[in-house]
């Protein structure tokens, strides 16, 4: 199967400063990457969509100057939380996906668990 | 706006004891049903796709249906390592995002 790595894999920085996390497809290309955030038994919420070279499509309540997504390549992307405060403080996981006329699966990141003090 | 909904949210079995995990689904037009595991701190791993009213998959002890209001997840005779979170989602035609459902704990006791 397809693999995606992310890194760090656990983050604590301190409130008011900006931390980067980094998704990769490791054996493949991958025409989309997602960037989801994970609460405590809920769901995954989706935060953005983002399209290698172009801007990334947030999701309705999802700050854009808060949370960068830059898709450089089409095996990278990095999310950037911007003056992280403690509300930020959640497991944020990636997936890429390879958009083919008969599947559209999508592959996850093992997950990076920042904690902001 | 799609939704996705789980049951049982928690179904604890003891090893060797079937059973099957629902996920109902509204969207406007099924472009794919997922199923995902997910072992705590850990992001999701993919396990099926399926596409149309009548499809069923299978690995090892899984087999996963789909209905065009629901799929099933069935796990036969299940081990102790079955034990995870099992996710739902969906995708509509025409579109990139997929919505998940909370998941089903499934706790498989020896």
């Amino acid at each position: 199967g397809a693999v995606v790595s992310q890194h760090p894999s656990r983050v604590i920085c301190k409130s008011g400063t900006s931390v980067k996390i980094e998704c990769r497809s490791l054996d493949f290309q991958a025409t989309t990457m997602f960037w989801y955030r994970q609460f405590p038994k809920q769901s995954l919420m989706l935060m953005a969509t983002s399209n290698e070279g172009s801007k990334a499509t947030y999701e309705q309540g999802v700050e854009k100057d808060k949370f960068l997504i830059n898709h450089a390549s089409l095996t990278l992307s990095t999310l950037t939380v911007t003056s992280a405060h403690p509300e930020d403080s959640s497991f944020y996981i990636c997936s890429a996906s390879v958009g083919t006329p008969s599947s559209y699966e999508q592959y996850f990141g093992p997950g990076t668990r920042l904690t902001v003090t | 706006e799609d939704q996705v909904t789980q049951s049982p949210e928690a179904l604890r079995l003891q090893e060797g004891e079937s059973s099957s995990l629902n996920c109902s689904y509204t969207v406007s037009g099924l472009r794919g049903l997922f199923w995902y595991r997910q072992d705590p701190g850990k992001g999701p791993e993919f396990l099926f796709t399926l596409y149309s009213a009548g499809e069923e998959k299978e690995k090892e002890r899984l087999k996963a249906t789909l209905t065009k209001k629901e799929s099933f997840l069935h796990i036969t005779a299940p081990k102790p390592e079955d034990s995870a979170t099992y996710l739902c989602a969906v995708q509509a035609e025409g579109y990139q995002k997929v919505t998940f459902g909370i998941g089903t704990k499934l706790q498989v006791i020896p």
